[in-house]
């Protein structure tokens, strides 16, 4: 079966540390990648894209590695900070005319 | 640029009643998706439309879920009649044609159905 699987525990980390986020999918061939934050009572706000045919991506503090081989996206916040505490997405695009698989999010949480 | 709207924000309804939920998307965007969202389920795609026109409503959950888009600044999903188990955060989404990828998200209408 299709499947989508983040951290399913929460992560907490301190203030400085870099924060690193797994997405793994089963039985899906996506085109790209994506990452998204979501705050408590918002909707999600798009971070970054990766492409299949892209290894790594990167947005100041923030890396996004991408695996087809393993099927995984690793997605890491450096020199972390506690307005960097959120839920994160990872979401698959099939190319399928702009459809989006997400995965259930991971929630992380900084400490000062 | 205001973003894409949602209303209302909070809906609380008893079972069986009519429910409807509006979306005015980002101007010029070609796409817009309709999304639920719960704590067992996570975010799930429920439809999509591409030009106004309805592209995938496979997750659609049953008949008595419907949406239309009228024209390119207005949407609505209606929930009739509802259930309790329609209780969830729904949200909408736009972005703008081909070639661009990021989808732009509401705010979330919450709906309580009692």
């Amino acid at each position: 079966s299709q499947k989508i699987e983040q951290n399913s525990e929460a992560l907490n980390i301190q203030e400085g540390k870099t924060a690193t986020l797994t997405c793994n999918y089963t039985n899906y061939s996506p085109a790209y990648l994506q990452w998204y934050r979501q705050d408590p009572g918002r909707g999600p706000v798009f971070l970054l894209l990766i492409r299949e045919n892209e290894k790594e991506k990167r947005k100041e503090r923030l890396k996004v590695t991408f695996d087809t081989t393993l099927k995984q996206s690793l997605f890491h916040i450096t020199a972390s900070q506690p307005a960097d505490s959120a839920t994160y997405l990872c979401a698959l695009d099939l190319n399928q005319g702009g459809k989006l698989i997400f995965g259930q999010g991971t929630e992380l949480s900084v400490k000062p | 640029d205001a973003g894409v709207i949602q209303s209302p924000r909070h809906e609380v309804t008893e079972m069986g009643q009519e429910v409807t939920l509006r979306c005015k998307p980002i101007s010029g965007h070609d796409y817009l998706f309709w999304y639920r969202q719960t704590m067992m389920r996570g975010l799930e795609l429920l439809i999509y439309f591409n030009n106004n026109v309805p592209i995938d409503d496979s997750g659609m959950p049953e008949d008595r879920f419907s949406a239309k888009m009228p024209n390119a600044s207005f949407s609505t999903l209606k929930i009739q009649p509802s259930e309790p188990r329609d209780s969830a955060v729904y949200f909408c989404a736009s972005r703008p044609g081909a070639g661009t990828d990021t989808q732009y998200f509401g705010p979330g209408t919450r709906l309580t159905v009692l």
